[in-house]
C-alpha cells in the first residue's frame, strides 16, 4: 500500500488554466504539507495543515489554495496558472509537526 | 535566516571511495535532524534521523551521521559508495521554538563515478 499518494503524476496545461493536485495519506497522520521543488532541486514549503487547520502558509501567491476535506487528504488548487508555476509539487505527511515527514512521489507540473 | 546550510551543491566521487556530505544548522534551541535522499524522478525518502540519545545514527544502507552540538553539524558519511548511491541528499532540521517547523537545506547532488 502506498503511504502518501498524489494524482496526477504528470500535469501539462496552458497558461491561465485552473488545475488541482490531490494528495492522500493512509498513515493516520495529523499533519500534511505541500512543497514546491524547482528546477535547481530547491525544496520550498508552501502550506502545512494540522488536524485540518492551516498552520503554515508561506509566501505563496493567493492563486494557490489548499483544501483539506479530512485529515487524510490535502489537495492543492491553482488558479490562473503561470509559466513560473512549472515545478514538481510534493505532498508529505507526519504524525505531528516537526517529526519525520513521509513524501509522496511528486506531481510534475508543466505550464506552456 | 537560513537554518540549514549544505555547503556542497555537487559532490562527485569514485565508486568505493568514502564520501562526506556536510550539513550545518543554526539554532540556539533543541533540534531534530534528518537526512533525506531523492533518487532521480522520485520523492524524498528518509535516510536517517537524530532525535535524542546516541549522537551517531546509521542507515540500513551503510550511511551514518553524527550530531555535533558544539559545531552545530550533522554531516553524512559513507566509507565506500556504490553507483546506486547517486542521488540528491537533503539535510533538514526541526526547531523546537518555531512550532516544530521543518527547514530543508538546498541539497547536495552526489554523483558516483564508475
Amino acid at each position: 500500500d502506498t503511504a502518501v499518494s498524489q494524482t496526477p503524476k504528470y500535469l501539462v496545461t496552458q497558461m491561465g488554466n485552473d488545475k488541482s493536485i490531490k494528495c492522500e495519506q493512509n498513515l493516520g497522520h495529523d499533519t500534511m504539507y505541500w512543497y514546491k521543488q524547482d528546477s535547481k532541486k530547491f525544496l520550498k514549503i508552501m502550506f502545512s495543515y494540522n488536524n485540518k487547520e492551516l498552520i503554515i502558509n508561506e509566501t505563496v501567491p493567493n492563486r494557490f489554495s489548499p483544501k483539506s476535506p479530512d485529515k487524510a487528504h490535502l489537495n492543492l488548487h491553482i488558479n490562473s496558472l503561470e509559466l513560473g508555476d512549472s515545478a514538481v509539487y510534493f505532498c508529505a505527511s507526519s504524525s505531528k509537526p516537526g517529526v519525520t515527514q513521509y513524501f509522496g512521489p511528486g506531481t510534475r507540473l508543466t505550464v506552456l | 535566516a537560513q537554518s540549514v546550510t549544505q555547503l556542497d551543491s555537487q559532490v562527485p566521487v569514485f565508486e568505493e571511495a568514502p564520501v562526506e556530505l556536510r550539513c550545518n544548522y543554526s539554532s540556539s534551541v533543541s533540534v531534530y535532524l534528518f537526512w533525506y535522499v531523492q533518487y532521480p524522478n522520485q520523492g524524498l525518502q528518509l535516510l536517517l534521523k537524530y532525535l535524542s540519545g546516541s549522537t551517531l545514527v546509521e542507515s540500513i544502507n551503510g550511511f551514518e551521521a553524527e550530531f555535533n552540538k558544539s559545531q552545530t553539524s550533522f554531516h553524512l558519511r559513507k566509507p565506500s559508495v556504490h553507483i546506486s548511491d547517486t542521488a540528491e541528499y537533503f539535510c533538514a532540521v526541526s526547531l523546537f521554538n518555531t512550532g516544530n517547523q521543518f527547514y530543508f537545506g538546498t541539497g547536495t547532488s552526489l554523483t558516483v563515478i564508475p
